[in-house]
Formats: structure tokens, sequence, C-alpha cells
């Protein structure tokens, strides 16, 4: 069965660099999702993307970050200037209409 | 506001016991309602979905609109049953699907 995959698994920034965080998503799905979870925290919801655009954003979503699949396959997320509350659990997540299937995370620190 | 509550960080019973994780959400409307469940080291994987009435690992949930609430219910636990539960309804914005997850309860089932 195929999965959802992230790159890297561990990041380690200092604060004010960028970061690219990756995913390859399952083929033929065609919703994309970005949530973290900070340690301790719930899972939130970061961004969702559909037709090669943002569908929706959540208020954690500003400026700094962004999304694109430059290759039609793969899905970043781009942090521009990281801060310390960055620090957290990255999960990609990609689906159908009806079901979303987790990537494994990321975990960014930032130092 | 969309809202999900999980009061219980951490439930812990012995295996055969069995297992409620509780669940109450604010929702306008008729909400669609996922368990997904995080085993130790695993990505997040969905549990089941209320609409599809089904029965996975043995676990069931009902939809109780009257007390807003989705509890996770198992009559037996399992020692594999250990693991981060969350509760989380999808809110539509635009053409995707946000989740919306609880707290999580931590299920821990004793020998």
């Amino acid at each position: 069965e195929p999965e959802v995959t992230q790159t890297p698994s561990h990041q380690v920034t200092q604060m004010g660099q960028e970061v690219i965080l990756r995913c390859v998503p399952i083929s033929n799905h065609l919703y994309f999702y970005w949530y973290r979870q900070i340690l301790g925290q719930k899972v939130e919801f970061l961004v969702s993307f559909y037709n090669n655009e943002i569908s929706e954003k959540s208020e954690i979503f500003d400026d700094q970050f962004s999304v694109e699949r430059p290759d039609g396959s793969n899905f970043t997320l781009k942090i521009r200037s990281t801060k310390l509350e960055d620090s957290a659990m990255y999960f990609c997540a990609n689906g159908d209409t009806d079901t979303q299937y987790f990537g494994p995370g990321t975990r960014l620190t930032v130092l | 506001a969309q809202r999900v509550t999980q009061p219980e960080k951490l439930l812990s019973v012995f295996k055969g016991a069995p297992v409620e994780l509780k669940c109450n959400y604010s929702y306008s409307g008729s909400p669609e309602l996922f368990w997904y469940v995080q085993y130790s080291r695993q990505r997040l994987q969905l549990l089941l979905r209320h609409i599809s009435r089904e029965s996975i690992k043995g676990f069931t949930a009902d939809l109780n609109k009257g007390e807003t609430s989705f509890h996770l219910k198992k009559p037996f636990a399992q020692e594999e049953d250990s693991a981060m539960y969350y509760c989380a309804p999808p809110f539509y914005g635009g053409a995707t699907n946000k989740l919306i997850f609880g707290t999580g309860t931590l299920l821990a089932v004793q020998p």
C-alpha cells in the first residue's frame, strides 16, 4: 500500500534561516495538507492545497510560510525566516475528498 | 467556534477491560467525525469515521447529537491498543476539508 513520505525526518536550523520541508504524496490523491504539533500540544492545521493553489490557511500560516508543488509531484512547505516557536513536528497529509493519509512527520528544531 | 474536547489526557486500563475514550464537539450542522490513532513511533492513521458505521479493530463510535459526543468504545482492551487517540472532525473550507484535532488521549493497556 503506498504511503506518504516526508524528508527530512529531522531538521535542525538556526533562528532566521530558511527551511524547506518536503512531502512525497500518494499518486492520484489531489488534496494536500500541512499540520504541525508543538511538543506537548495538539495537532494544528496549517494549510490545505488543491488544484495548484491554497484552499484554506490558518492564522498560524502567516507570510513566513509558503507551499508549492514545484515539480507537480512533491509538495513543499517553506518557512522563510524560522523562529524559535516554529520548533514542532510537521505533518504532511494527502488524500481524496474523504480521507487524509499522513506522512511520518518532520521534526523541526530551531536553535 | 469549531472545537473538539477530549477530557482525558491519559486512560489506563487492564487488558480485557472495557474502554471508552471521550470526545465532545461544538459544531453547527451535521458533523462528520473521525477517530485517528497514532501507535508508538508510527504515523497518524484513520481508525474509523462515524458515517461508515464500521467496527475497526473492535472499536466502535456512535455519534450522539443530543450530547454532541462521539465517544470511542471497545468492550475488551488489548495491549496492542496502547496508543494516542485523536478525535478529529473535518471542516470544509473551499475545496478541502481540514481536520480539527482534539488534544488526544493516551490509552495505556496494562497486562
